[in-house]
């Protein structure tokens, strides 16, 4: 199984804030990763495809970078709305896919 | 607009069964794998299964594998999880999720509480 380690945990921050979340995979996943945010008592939604390619419908401010083990997603100046747990997956291991274990971005 | 409801979750003992249901709408369900991923309280998502577009390739994630079976019915544009033998930590929030070679669109959930 393909370990994914997020860091931090807990990120603290204020809008208009630049964000860097971190994503690790236990062995490489090539470029076969995305990032998802969920919010309270929300589906998560697709941000990031790929490790590199917006969503449908996403903001400029995300972006993500990346391939083999190591991952980032960038927010480039943090809205309100942005403050959420932040999820990474990879699907290198298709179909069995593993997710991160979240970094929750909190208002500072 | 895409649209996935999931429906069949509540609370059952442990040992007991549930059958799950999601409602695909606002796209050719037939032209879509899908999956199911659960999320318990406080915690992250974790993948539970998948189904081909025609339902002929099933696969499963080991805690489930034995005691759970996805199916889908393209006509009735619908996705099943037939989940037996229940334990408390399968307590979570079940999520349906279309897969474009990831999750790209996912439904609200329904929540199964298992009591011990």
């Amino acid at each position: 199984e393909i370990v994914l380690t997020q860091s931090p945990a807990t990120l603290s921050l204020s809008p208009g804030e630049r964000a860097t979340l971190s994503c690790r995979a236990s062995q490489s996943v090539s470029s076969y990763l995305a990032w998802y945010q969920q919010k309270p008592g929300q589906a998560p939604r697709l941000l990031i495809h790929d490790a590199s390619n917006r969503a449908t419908g996403i903001p400029a401010r995300f972006s993500g970078s990346g391939s083999g083990t190591d991952f980032t997603l960038t927010i480039s100046s943090l809205e309100p709305e942005d403050f959420a747990v932040y999820y990474c997956q990879q699907r290198n291991n298709w179909p069995k896919v593993t997710f991160g274990q979240g970094t929750r971005l909190e208002i500072k | 607009e895409v649209h996935l409801e999931e429906s069949g979750g509540g609370l059952v003992q442990s040992g007991g069964s549930l059958r799950l249901s999601c409602a695909a709408s606002g796209f050719t369900f037939s032209n879509y794998e899908m999956n199911w991923v659960r999320q318990a309280p406080g915690k992250g998502l974790e993948w539970l299964s998948y189904i081909s577009k025609s339902g002929s390739s099933i696969y499963y994630a080991d805690s489930v594998k034995g005691r759970f079976t996805i199916s889908r019915d393209n006509a009735k544009n619908s996705l099943y999880l037939q989940m037996n033998s229940l334990r408390a930590e399968d307590t979570a929030v079940y999520y349906c999720a279309r897969e474009y070679w990831y999750f790209d669109n996912w439904g609200q959930g329904t929540l199964v509480t298992v009591s011990s």
